[in-house]
């Protein structure tokens, strides 16, 4: 199935500070979303965006629909400890009912 | 509340024995979706199903089987077939039409371990 890249794999942030992850791929996507997975649970959906260019926010969180299509951004502004966790994105491309999936960013917020 | 449970949390099998993990659902959801999640890697689809009675193979179908009797329920078995069957399985549902219908809603996972 598709893949989508998704780096750095881990990331280490001072509590306070803006992280930026990205999401890319090598193909157009029509619905980007992003996740949110803490240890041993499920993923939990903390954003959608279905329009190349649209940004939207969830809290401290935003994210966008890059315009190539090709990519998605999502930002956590002045992280707190329970930020902690795995986000994934995902995307859907056209004409297609499933969901490719990224391997996940691990945000470890410092106190 | 409307949500999707998985039982149980966590499971454990001989190899060589069959396992049905459940999964159910009351968002009136049409699709749902079956995931197997190993360490530092994505998700990775087993099967899913659009509809009552109809399901398609994901990117991993082998060793396992589903079936979807009820709109509520698709539940999962891995065979014995499963060379590697350890795992935190994961199960999610999704509208079937309309602009959400990508928007796939997970539940709390099974962790499979079979020694």
């Amino acid at each position: 199935g598709q893949q989508l890249n998704q780096s750095p794999q881990s990331m280490f942030i001072q509590e306070g500070e803006d992280v930026s992850m990205n999401c890319t791929s090598s193909s157009i996507f029509n619905t980007w979303l992003w996740y949110k997975q803490e240890p041993g649970e499920g993923p939990v959906l903390l954003i959608a965006l279905y329009k190349a260019g649209e940004l939207t926010s969830n809290g401290r969180l935003t994210a966008q629909f890059g315009i190539t299509r090709k990519d998605s951004f999502l930002n956590i502004s002045a992280s707190i400890p329970s930020d902690v966790g795995i986000y994934f994105c995902a995307g859907r491309l056209s004409g297609n009912n499933r969901l490719a999936f990224g391997k996940g960013n691990q945000v470890v917020v410092i106190p | 509340d409307g949500g999707i449970t998985q039982s149980p949390k966590y499971l454990f099998r001989k190899e060589g024995q069959n396992v049905t993990l459940s999964c159910e659902q009351n968002l009136n959801h049409d699709a749902m979706y079956w995931y197997r999640q190993d360490p530092g890697q994505g998700l990775r689809l087993i099967y899913y199903s659009q509809i009552v009675n109809d399901f398609q193979k994901g990117d991993i179908a082998e060793g396992y089987s589903v079936s979807r009797e009820k709109k509520e329920s698709f539940p999962l078995t891995v065979t014995s077939a499963q060379k590697n069957p350890t795992a935190f399985y994961l199960c999610a549902s999704a509208t079937a039409s309309g602009t959400k219908a990508y928007e796939q809603y997970f539940g709390p996972g099974t962790r499979l371990t079979v020694t």
